[in-house]
């Protein structure tokens, strides 16, 4: 059973507009959220993250929404720019640091 | 500053075999973790290191197993490698233990077996 879900496996957002990924997590024991991005032929670099204590978190284009009632969070991109096409992996660590969770990953085209 | 290093790039072994993966952490860090990506699974947890002792483990089977040394450098084996092993096999660094802290990751090295 999938701990940390992307349901969306792939986006297309028209450049200068908002790309919203979604991430859904079904244990209330994680306490901290990281996106990563991740090109062709390279490992995932880390984009930003989330602690359990806020909502948001901002930096530059990148806004993260943590929503813990619900157990979602998403990562806006405003405005999209083409480099931004990448998969985007979602993560979550529980409060012990013993269990980290990768989602899926949703497959990101920003097209000019 | 150098990267997180990973060799070889790529590897093909053939099923039964063993296989070697070495990660090389950044400067100064001393954790190191190991992915296995694969299109259908995503991003899973293997183990991580930390000053040389295995602190977190994923849930793979106990022909995955790792090491590292005193230098933080990683190496991950493979040992009577199946089909389904075929991936690429990612190494994160870290500068401290716990996973909540960024990560760097290395390139990976990709891994098919026939």
């Amino acid at each position: 059973d999938q701990q940390v879900k992307q349901n969306s496996p792939s986006l297309s957002v028209q450049e200068g507009r908002i790309s919203i990924l979604n991430c859904d997590y079904t244990n209330s024991m994680f306490d901290y959220f990281l996106w990563y991005k991740k090109y062709p032929a390279e490992g995932p670099t880390f984009l930003i993250s989330i602690s359990s204590i806020k909502d948001k978190n901002e930096d530059g284009r990148f806004t993260v929404f943590l929503n813990k009632s619900a157990k979602h969070l998403s990562l806006h991109i405003v405005p999209s720019q083409p480099g931004d096409s990448a998969v985007y992996f979602c993560a979550a660590v529980d409060n012990y640091g013993q269990n980290f969770v990768f989602g899926p990953g949703t497959r990101l085209s920003v097209l000019p | 500053k150098a990267g997180v290093t990973q060799t070889p790039r790529y590897l093909i072994k053939t099923r039964g075999q063993q296989v070697t993966l070495s990660c090389s952490p950044i400067s100064g860090h001393r954790s190191v973790s190991w992915y296995q990506q694969t299109p259908g699974q995503g991003l899973q947890f293997l183990f991580e290191y930390f000053s040389e002792t295995q602190r977190n483990k994923g849930n793979f089977p106990g022909r995955f197993s790792g090491r590292q040394f005193s230098n933080s450098r990683s190496e991950m084996n493979v040992s009577t490698l199946e089909l389904g092993d075929s991936a690429l096999y990612l190494c994160a660094s870290s500068l401290l233990t716990g996973t909540n802290t960024e990560a760097f990751f290395g390139q990976g090295t990709r891994l098919t077996v026939v």
